[in-house]
């Protein structure tokens, strides 16, 4: 069974924090996918990374694939209130698995004004 | 933009009562996804279609669950007979390679089951 440990499961954070969260498996992934779920909503796609060591910034989130590919974070430079909401990782594996993403249960990330 | 969209947003059934979930896939998209998420807890993988047959699904994917795709732009999710347990919201994605390949799946708004 392959499982992706996200941490923190919580963060609260003032406006102009920075801050990282994590995403680790024992596994290796062929892919990682970072998603931005609101409540009620569908995960919404923040960024996929493939290669061992890949850096993919989007403003001001920076994404890092794991050299060895089984872990990812993501870090946000200067928190602001609109980047409230659930953080979610999931990867992707080659071989007989590669048809589905393996979810991370999320970090929900408050940043306060 | 493209986006995945589903229908309805909310379904609420009686207990043993047959539903049917409806999606329009990006229209491009070769590979087709249900996952579902039980408030509170992870997005769960359910079942892959690809090339109008199930590549892949999950334990959870037991003989009450099918798919279809009934024409060229719709993808279905039935539940045979309800349990309450199935009540949970439940995404449809697309991709248009596999994931393993490196692409991305895009999901859609969900939609909300809930069994009485």
């Amino acid at each position: 069974t392959q499982l992706l440990e996200q941490s923190p499961q919580f963060l609260s954070i003032q406006e102009g924090e920075n801050l990282t969260v994590y995403c680790n498996s024992s596994s290796v992934f062929s892919s990682l996918q970072w998603y931005r779920q609101e409540p009620g909503e569908g995960p919404v796609l923040l960024v996929t990374v493939v290669t061992g060591g890949e850096v993919k910034k989007l403003k001001r989130l920076t994404f890092q694939f794991g050299d060895a590919r089984k872990d990812s974070s993501l870090h946000i430079t200067a928190a602001q209130p609109g980047d409230t909401g659930l953080y979610l990782c999931a990867g992707a594996r080659g071989g007989g698995s590669n048809y589905k993403l393996t979810f991370g249960k999320g970090t929900l990330l408050t940043v306060n004004p | 933009e493209p986006e995945v969209t589903q229908t309805p947003s909310h379904q609420v059934t009686q207990m043993g009562q047959e539903v049917i979930l409806r999606c329009v896939p990006i229209s491009n998209h070769l590979y087709f996804y249900w996952y579902r998420q039980i408030l509170g807890q992870k997005v769960e993988f359910l079942v892959s279609f690809y090339n109008n047959e199930i590549s892949e699904k999950s334990e959870i994917f037991d003989d009450q669950f099918s798919v279809e795709r009934p024409d060229g732009s719709n993808f279905t999710l039935k539940i045979r007979s309800t349990k309450l347990e199935d009540s949970a919201m439940y995404f449809c994605a697309s991709s248009r390679i596999l994931a393993g390949g490196g692409d991305t799946q895009y999901f859609g708004p969900g939609t909300r089951l809930t069994v009485l």
